[in-house]
């Protein structure tokens, strides 16, 4: 089946410091999504992505859908202490309500 | 709005008991979703309804899961008999339309059973 490596796993920085993370796939998929999810919540959409070489910023987060459809990243400036959470990609393919979810990436910025 | 509800948001259970999941979806929305996120498998697609309707129901692991939509505002995930692999958290989320910037998710039901 389909299937999303995202990496790093965990995280842990500094407060100010930049944060990269990114996701990569063998399959070919028309739309990236990125998720904050925090303790006891449900996944929160941060950016979405539906074209090929898109680069999309929401704030301090910027989040690229790559040329191959393949891959995509995000990207978050000037960390704080609220970054603090479960970072998800997804991404879907043909179909319009299916979505494949990365493992997630843990990140823990110390104030 | 009140967003997507979900209850109850924590359930502990015994091996072999039913086990009832309930969602509310945000008023309007048209469409539903359950998820079920573990540690070793992340977040997965469980069942997909449209306008009621379930679509899409392949990603539900076995027969002893079932799920409803009687009507556009009240969804249930049904598991009996429970078993503790089934412990995960499970999650509702809702859309009114084609486009993912309308997927809301609820805050989910963490299931332990025993």
């Amino acid at each position: 089946g389909q299937q999303l490596n995202q990496s790093p796993q965990s995280m842990f920085i500094q407060e100010g410091e930049d944060v990269s993370m990114n996701c990569t796939s063998s399959s070919i998929f028309n739309t990236w999504l990125w998720y904050k999810q925090d303790p006891g919540e449900g996944p929160v959409l941060l950016i979405a992505l539906y074209k090929a070489g898109e680069l999309t910023s929401n704030g301090r987060l910027t989040a690229q859908f790559g040329i191959t459809r393949k891959d995509s990243f995000l990207n978050i400036s000037a960390s704080i202490p609220s970054d603090v959470g479960i970072y998800f990609c997804a991404a879907a393919g043909g179909s319009n309500y299916k979505l494949t979810f990365g493992k997630g990436t843990l990140l823990t910025v110390n104030p | 709005d009140a967003g997507v509800i979900q209850s109850p948001r924590h359930e502990v259970t015994e091996m072999g008991q039913e086990v009832t999941l309930r969602c509310k979806p945000i008023s309007g929305h048209n469409s539903l979703f359950w998820y079920r996120q573990t540690m070793m498998r992340g977040l997965e697609l469980l069942i997909y309804f449209n306008n009621n309707v379930p679509i899409d129901d392949s990603g539900m692991p076995e027969d002893r899961f079932s799920a409803k939509m009687p009507n556009a505002s009240f969804s249930t995930l049904k598991i009996q008999p429970s078993e503790p692999r089934d412990s995960a958290v499970y999650f509702c989320a809702s859309t009114y339309k084609t486009g993912w910037d309308t997927q809301y998710f609820g805050p989910g039901t963490r299931l332990t059973v025993l």
